[in-house]
């Protein structure tokens, strides 16, 4: 089983609904993070969580929120998708100390899709 | 502002040669982390290598070697002897220690042919 989980790993939605993309991890990390990849673009960071209470936005938080419900868990909400929201998505999590601190893992990404 | 810039966009090989896949990095930062990922065609992202900014020594594991020169910025990946398997996406990122967030390159597609 995986260590990052997203759900669902592959979504098609209409312009203006509302889409939340899951994670969960078994890994015990205190931080997580969500990136969205867009071809020759790389990944770009979207929000991050150092805690349940520490959210911090990143470079692309515009039309995204998050929730971080608990340790473990870490959800993504496209309030009202839009088209140019169409992008593969990823949930990463890494530990807050100790040597692979700043190592980050991913999960196995979320195909969004929004028509 | 961070930034890595991987100025080779695709690159095609033949199988058993070998390919450097480039990355050079911008930051303020004295102490920093840079990674190497790999994503293969069913797209989860791979972690293959992460350095950080004191520790310049080049390192092997079978056949990948990474050559990381503060002086330049750059943090080069090769791989010798390529094989179709090697067949990805080449992500390099760069991390702080504030944030431990990446920020990423946009990546080398690297295709092996047979």
């Amino acid at each position: 089983d995986a260590d990052v989980t997203q759900t669902p790993r592959n979504r098609i939605t209409k312009t203006g609904k509302r889409i939340m993309l899951e994670c969960s991890q078994t890994k015990g990390h205190d931080r997580m993070y969500w990136y969205r990849q867009d071809p020759g673009l790389g990944l770009r960071l979207i929000y991050y969580s150092f805690d349940v209470k520490d959210i911090n936005k990143g470079e692309i938080s515009d039309g995204y929120s998050v929730s971080r419900q608990a340790q473990a868990k870490f959800s993504l909400s496209l309030e009202s998708a839009i088209p140019n929201q169409t992008a593969l998505y990823f949930c990463a999590t890494s530990k807050k100390t100790g040597l692979s601190g700043n190592t980050i893992y991913f999960g196995e990404g979320s195909w969004l899709t929004v028509v | 502002a961070q930034k890595v810039t991987q100025a080779q966009t695709e690159i095609s090989v033949v199988e058993k040669e070998d390919v450097t896949l480039d990355c050079v990095y911008e930051t303020r930062d004295t102490t920093y982390y840079l990674f190497w990922y790999k994503q293969p065609p069913s797209g989860e992202l791979v972690f293959l290598i992460r350095r950080n900014s004191f520790d310049e020594q080049n390192e092997i594991s079978g056949r990948y070697s990474w050559n990381f020169q503060k002086s330049t910025s750059s943090f080069n990946f090769t791989i010798t002897a390529s094989q179709v398997v090697d067949s990805a996406v080449y992500f390099c990122a760069l991390s702080d220690t504030g944030r431990r967030a990446l920020t990423f390159g946009s990546g080398t597609r690297l295709q092996v042919q047979p």
